[in-house]
This record gives C-alpha cells, structure tokens and sequence, in this order.
C-alpha cells in the first residue's frame, strides 16, 4: 500500500502567517491527491483535490501544489478560523490512505 | 439541503454485526462514488471502503476485507456497510462520504456526521 507522511505534525503559528504543509507519497501517486481541513467535533473537510484544484467555496487563501511524490498544501495568511488539523490523502490506487495529520495551533 | 445522515452505531461485543445506513438527500445520489472513513477515537482519518456509483465496483481497505461489505440502494438513496466479525480495533467514528465522481477517486467533497461503532464486552 502507498504510505503518506505529512511535516511537521505539529505547527504552531500567528494570525497572518504564510503556512506550508508538506506531504509525501511512498511512491509516485501522480496527481492523485486531496487535503482536508478537520476541526474538532466536526467531520472534515475537502480544501484540494488533484493536487491543485480549490475545492469550491474554499477561500484562495489555500492552494495545492506537487505532483509524483512531494506535495504541499499552502496557507497565504493564516485565519483565526483556519486552526484546525490537515490531512493529505491518496487516491491513486482503490485503497486510499490519509496521511497522519498536522495540527495548525495558535502561536 | 445536500446532506448525508449516518446511523446504526452502538456498543456491539467482540465478535458481532452491525449495519450501518447513511441517508443522501440533495444531490443526484446514483450519479457518484460513496465512501465509508472511520475515526478511532483521538486518532486519524481511515479510508474503509469505496463503492461506485452503480454498486459494480467495492472496494476495502486491508484491514476490513472480508469482515465489512458496502453496498447501496440508489433507489432508497441510501448507502450500507455490513460490519461482522467485528472487533475492539473497529471501534470508531464511522463516517460517509461523497466522492467528487462516479468512479471513486477524486475527493471526498461532502461528509456526514459520523455514527460511532464501539466494540467492547
């Protein structure tokens, strides 16, 4: 099965900060990939798909970027709202994985 | 209002069935991919299984294949897990999820609330 892991796991930082999530794929997945934003008690949510693409609704202060094995997820300002836990997640192959997760916490 | 509503979760023993149903409304249910995530409790997100939009394809995850079986009715609008075999490990916040597509590999882009499934004596 391809394996994700995600850095850091944990990332603490300020309101108006830029963020970078960094996923990587244990083999090549392509473009083959998501990132969801989970906050506590509610279910997540889809911010990227194929790498790249914005989720609609979600604001452009996210964005995607990768492609094979190396993947980032970019927040340009963090939001007082955007303090939450991301997950990447592979769909490549029909048993997708999530990666363990980062939690984004207040500085 | 799109949504999907989960249910069935309860305490079943080690050992046990349970079947989880998940409820669609809002959207063109037999035109996508369904998917069951769990949560263990503290834990991340865990792909189960996968379904297509005709019910032809299923798919599992390692660790539930052959104990968990996915199905759908498109004409109830509704989407099955049959849990057996169940054990202490299995206990979890069991989510459904909408894919982006038919197929079943683009991105979950609409989830419930989650029903959760505790295994315990």
């Amino acid at each position: 099965d391809i394996q994700l892991t995600q850095s850091p796991s944990f990332l603490s930082a300020s309101v108006g900060d830029r963020v970078t999530i960094t996923c990587r794929a244990s083999q090549g997945i392509s473009s083959y990939l998501a990132w969801y934003q989970q906050k506590p008690g509610k279910a997540p949510k889809l911010l990227i798909y194929a790498a790249s693409t914005l989720q609609s609704g979600v604001p452009s202060r996210f964005s995607g970027s990768g492609s094979g094995t190396e993947f980032t997820l970019t927040i340009s300002s963090l939001q007082p709202e955007d303090f939450a836990t991301y997950y990447c997640q592979q769909l490549n192959s029909y048993r997708f994985t999530f990666g363990p997760g980062t939690k984004v916490d207040i500085k | 209002e799109v949504q999907l509503v989960e249910s069935g979760g309860v305490v079943v023993q080690p050992g046990g069935s349970l079947r989880l149903s998940c409820a669609a409304s809002g959207f063109t249910f037999d035109d996508y991919a369904m998917h069951w995530v769990r949560q263990a409790p503290g834990k991340g997100l865990e792909w189960v299984s996968l379904i297509s939009w005709d019910g032809g394809s299923t798919y599992y995850a390692d660790s539930v294949k052959g104990r968990f079986t996915i199905s759908r009715d498109n004409s109830k609008n509704s989407l099955y897990l049959q849990m057996n075999s169940l054990r202490a490990e299995d206990t979890a916040l069991y989510y459904c999820a909408k894919d982006i597509d038919y197929g079943g590999n683009a991105g979950f882009d609409l989830w419930g609330r989650g029903t959760l499934v505790t295994v315990s004596s």
